[in-house]
């Protein structure tokens, strides 16, 4: 079965400390992935994606992630955390190819907590 | 420009009873996705709909229905409702069947089920 793992729950930062949320996943093929961020009582609202080409990808709010196929990873990252930044991240993947029709299958969340 | 927008947002059931959720896509958008959120959890694939058909389905049971109207909108219906059924209900939205462009969350329709 295909999966997305996100082995921490909760990650904690220091404001202005560099961030690292991870993500690893089981997805056959070349997978599409791709970071959601979801606020209290909200949506999710899109970060950032990996199709193809570099493997270090840029996304909102200076966020970056970086795709590592032989460590099937794709984790999320920030030079400098901010107070801000504190919410739920989720990481998603999606075949490239098969019956699938890009349908994301998702993390669990990880909890990001930046400190003042 | 209005967003993924969905109905009620929240809304409370018994047991047994019967909900419909509706959602309107991000203009431009046709192909509209529906996901169930459990407290705690990711985001879980229910079905898509796609010019009117539903074209792809999670692992979820026959009680979760659906129908896309021709102006791209969208409602998930869930009959005999049970406990479990309680979570947050997302709709999403993207432009065409391409698998490479962002889906677009609406904020959500939170289901109680007592």
């Amino acid at each position: 079965a295909q999966s997305v793992a996100q082995p921490e729950d909760q990650v904690n930062v220091a404001e202005g400390n560099p961030l690292t949320v991870k993500c690893t996943y089981s997805v056959s093929g070349n997978p599409y992935l791709f970071w959601y961020v979801q606020y209290p009582n909200r949506g999710l609202q899109f970060l950032l994606k990996y199709i193809t080409g570099d493997n270090l990808v840029k996304g909102s709010y200076g966020f970056e992630a970086e795709f590592n196929k032989s460590q099937t990873s794709f984790h999320l990252k920030k030079p400098s955390a901010l107070v801000s930044d504190s919410a739920l991240y989720f990481c998603a993947g999606a075949p490239a190819s098969g019956g699938s029709q890009g349908n994301l299958i998702f993390g669990k969340g990880t909890k990001l907590s930046v400190k003042p | 420009d209005a967003g993924v927008t969905q109905s009620p947002t929240h809304l409370i059931k018994t047991r047994g009873q019967q909900v419909t959720l509706r959602c309107s896509p991000k203009s431009g958008h046709d192909t509209v996705s529906w996901y169930q959120q459990a407290l705690g959890q990711g985001p879980q694939f229910i079905f898509q709909y796609y010019e009117e058909e539903e074209r792809q389905r999670g692992n979820f049971p026959d009680r979760f229905s659906g129908h896309q109207f021709p102006n791209y909108s969208s409602e998930l219906n869930v009959n005999a409702l049970l406990l479990g059924d309680s979570a947050l209900y997302l709709c999403a939205s993207r432009a065409g069947s391409s698998r490479t462009g962002e889906l677009f969350f609406g904020e959500g329709s939170r289901l109680t089920v007592l």
